[in-house]
């Protein structure tokens, strides 16, 4: 079956510009994660979704980072007023939610959108 | 606080010879282990995990990696290293605190196999 979808796979946008990355997760998984791979911090967390709500948000790395999901599906991750040090790949993965409501522990990654910000 | 080492940036090896890739954790609690595999332009592809039960664990592609407490180690491993095996692994672990999996991964090591 289809794996997690990413769109764009490239960005390039000016300093102080607002993007959207798009993340379409495998049909049927609750749980969709964003990480943020940059060569300076390595993998990073930013969001866990379960469903379209969020209880984890601690890894956005500041307001002008934020992040929904509409319909239990896609989400979409904005960066407001983007900086340089915004430049990296950002990973999107979803997991499928085991009986009692957990999450499974494989999680499923796309392919990752690489944003430039110059 | 959660956090995951990998020692070494690179490893080489010589097609043919066993590898071993290195990882040592530290979590509160019961440690979820993971090991993913990128490869260039792709996103992670899940190797295998410790959840619990057997030290040695079995994954895709031949790999294994056993796990040992008393070092906080989860080292990777594969008896005879493919050319193909070449990519960034990455080495995670999560404490899988209210149900979910945050992963914590380490810097990644990149494996470069030769012919």
């Amino acid at each position: 079956g289809a794996g997690v979808s990413q769109s764009p796979s490239n960005k390039v946008t000016e300093k102080g510009k607002d993007v959207e990355l798009r993340c379409d997760p495998i049909s049927g998984h609750t749980a969709l994660y964003w990480y943020r791979q940059s060569l300076g911090q390595g993998l990073e967390f930013l969001i866990y979704f379960q469903g379209n709500s969020a209880p984890d948000k601690s890894g956005l790395p500041s307001d002008r980072f934020s992040a929904e999901r509409t319909g239990g599906s896609v989400s979409t991750l904005t960066i407001q007023r983007t900086q340089q040090e915004d430049s990296a790949v950002y990973l999107c993965a979803s997991s499928f939610t085991r009986a009692g409501g957990q999450s499974s522990y494989e999680q499923y990654f796309g392919p990752g959108t690489r944003l430039t910000v110059t | 606080a959660q956090s995951v080492a990998q020692p070494e940036d690179q490893v080489n090896v010589a097609e043919g010879n066993p590898l071993t890739v290195k990882c040592t954790y530290s979590v509160s609690g019961n440690p979820y282990l993971f090991w993913y595999v990128q490869y260039p332009n792709r996103g992670l592809q899940f190797l295998l995990k410790y959840i619990t039960g057997d030290n040695l664990v079995k994954g895709s592609y031949g790999f294994e990696a056993e796990f040992n407490k008393s070092q906080t180690s989860f080292h990777l491993k594969k008896p005879s290293a493919l050319v193909s095996d070449s990519a960034l692994y990455f080495c995670a672990v999560s404490s899988f605190s209210g149900g979910y999996n945050k992963l914590i991964f380490g810097a990644g090591t990149r494996l470069a196999v030769h012919p």
